[in-house]
């Protein structure tokens, strides 16, 4: 098993909505790792999860809050979002911290209303 | 600080090769990457090479490194319509750093 899943494809929320979007992977990989894609932009890094403890957050606003409850799960818990946080969210994972080799989702589509 | 760059846009017709390039700025990286992404897709690692290395073959797709010039390339030989994509070339040490991404259209 070579994937990772993330649910849901596609999301609407309101500015006041929470929502969560969840992401798991079977292939043993102890990093997993939550990355933010505009329109015909590449990703960029939001945070890394490396066996388990928050590893990396590039400066990204509380209203993203990840949560990892184990190796092979991660989810982003949305609150408060604002229209411009509207994009593709890309869950990723590898085998070590280390972003060799990432095996992508195929993501989350949200739009904030 | 890091930095990737590549072209923005190649039209091949099909059946023809098609070369993407890329230069960066991080000598130190131990692979460099090339990811495809359809529309509405997450991002597929298509393929990669050892910074020791200066050519991968993998089936139809070829990466060149140039460490010198810090300039990496991936051919894809005998395009095909499902070929179309935005490739991003990608390097770096514990964060990926990722090109603006190369759209290719295959034309039939």
């Amino acid at each position: 098993d070579t994937e990772v899943t993330q649910t849901p494809k596609h999301l609407v929320m309101g500015m006041t909505n929470k929502k969560s979007l969840k992401c798991e992977q079977h292939m043993g990989h102890r990093a997993m790792y939550w990355y933010k894609q505009k329109a015909k932009k590449p990703p960029e890094l939001m945070f890394v999860y490396s066996y388990e403890k928050l590893s990396i957050n590039e400066s990204v606003p509380s209203r993203f809050s990840p949560e990892c409850p184990n190796s092979s799960l991660l989810n982003l818990h949305l609150h408060a979002l604002q229209p411009e946080d509207s994009a593709l969210y890309l869950c990723a994972s590898s085998q070590k911290g280390d972003s060799e080799k990432l095996f992508f989702g195929s993501g989350t589509q949200l739009s904030v209303l | 600080g890091e930095d990737v760059e590549q072209s923005l846009f190649l039209s091949v017709r099909e059946g023809d090769s098609s070369v993407i390039n890329c230069t960066y700025t991080d000598s130190s990286s131990t692979y460099l990457y090339w990811y495809k992404q359809e529309p509405g897709a997450g991002l597929q690692l298509l393929t990669y090479i050892f910074s020791n290395m200066d050519m991968k073959q993998d089936q139809r797709l070829t990466v060149l490194l140039n460490k010198k010039d810090k300039h990496l390339s991936l051919r894809i030989a005998d395009t095909q319509t499902g070929d179309s994509a935005i490739y991003f070339c990608a390097e770096g040490g514990n964060k990926l750093v990722f090109g603006a991404g190369t759209i290719l259209r295959v034309k039939s």
